[in-house]
């Protein structure tokens, strides 16, 4: 099945700061990657996904690259702020038509004022 | 905030007593999905369900059990043979032709002592 690896576990970054959140997958038929963003003691929120027919996708200061050769992708946040902080996580899926996801086990982003 | 919803919030039970979570959604989704999340681990699937009154074991589903009567209705039973159910249970759904999305439900924290 999928494997998913996601680094670093925890990341720190000053306000302002770019932060990047690394993940891997192991099934080149993945073809969905989906980011999540979870507060604390929150619920798991979509923040942008990307699919396998691009390489790239921006949504304002969140960025997501997806490299299908290495099968990697990373997660890409410009000028943090304090309410960046949260755990992210990264996914795969799509591989063989299914839909359920893998997920990553978390960053933890802080980002100090 | 997506129409998916878990009861209760907080849920204290005694060791050797089964204890059901509800989650109901109004988004029309076909599938739905029972995580469980501990510290450092990530997603954990339990169970998912596609259709109505059809389920699979996910990844950790030894000592739950679950019912789809209904495709608003997708409720976990934590029995007593699950041996460390302390824990905080994500519902989600999403589509299941051609788009992936997770949406998932505020999380119910149980606390078995």
């Amino acid at each position: 099945g999928e494997n998913v690896e996601q680094h670093p576990s925890t990341l720190s970054v000053q306000e302002g700061d770019s932060a990047v959140i690394k993940c891997t997958y192991s099934d080149s038929a993945s073809n969905y990657f989906p980011w999540y963003k979870q507060e604390l003691g929150k619920r798991p929120q979509l923040i942008i996904d990307i699919r396998s027919n691009v390489g790239e996708k921006k949504d304002q200061r969140i960025a997501v690259t997806l490299n299908k050769t290495a099968k990697h992708f990373s997660l890409h946040i410009t000028e943090t702020q304090p309410e960046d902080s949260a755990v992210y996580f990264c996914a795969a899926s799509g591989a063989g038509g299914s839909y359920i996801p893998t997920f990553g086990r978390g960053t933890s982003l802080i980002v100090h004022p | 905030d997506g129409g998916i919803t878990q009861s209760p919030k907080y849920l204290f039970r005694k060791e050797g007593q089964n204890v059901t979570l509800s989650c109901e959604q109004n988004l029309n989704h076909d599938a739905m999905y029972w995580y469980r999340q501990d510290p450092g681990q990530g997603l954990r699937l339990i169970y998912y369900s596609q259709i109505v009154n059809d389920f699979q074991k996910g990844d950790i589903a030894e000592g739950y059990s679950v019912s789809r009567e209904k495709k608003e209705s997708f409720p976990l039973t934590v029995t007593s043979a699950q041996k460390n159910p302390t824990a905080f249970y994500l519902c989600a759904s999403s589509f299941n032709r051609g788009r992936y999305e997770q949406y998932f439900g505020p999380g119910t924290r149980l606390t078995v002592t």
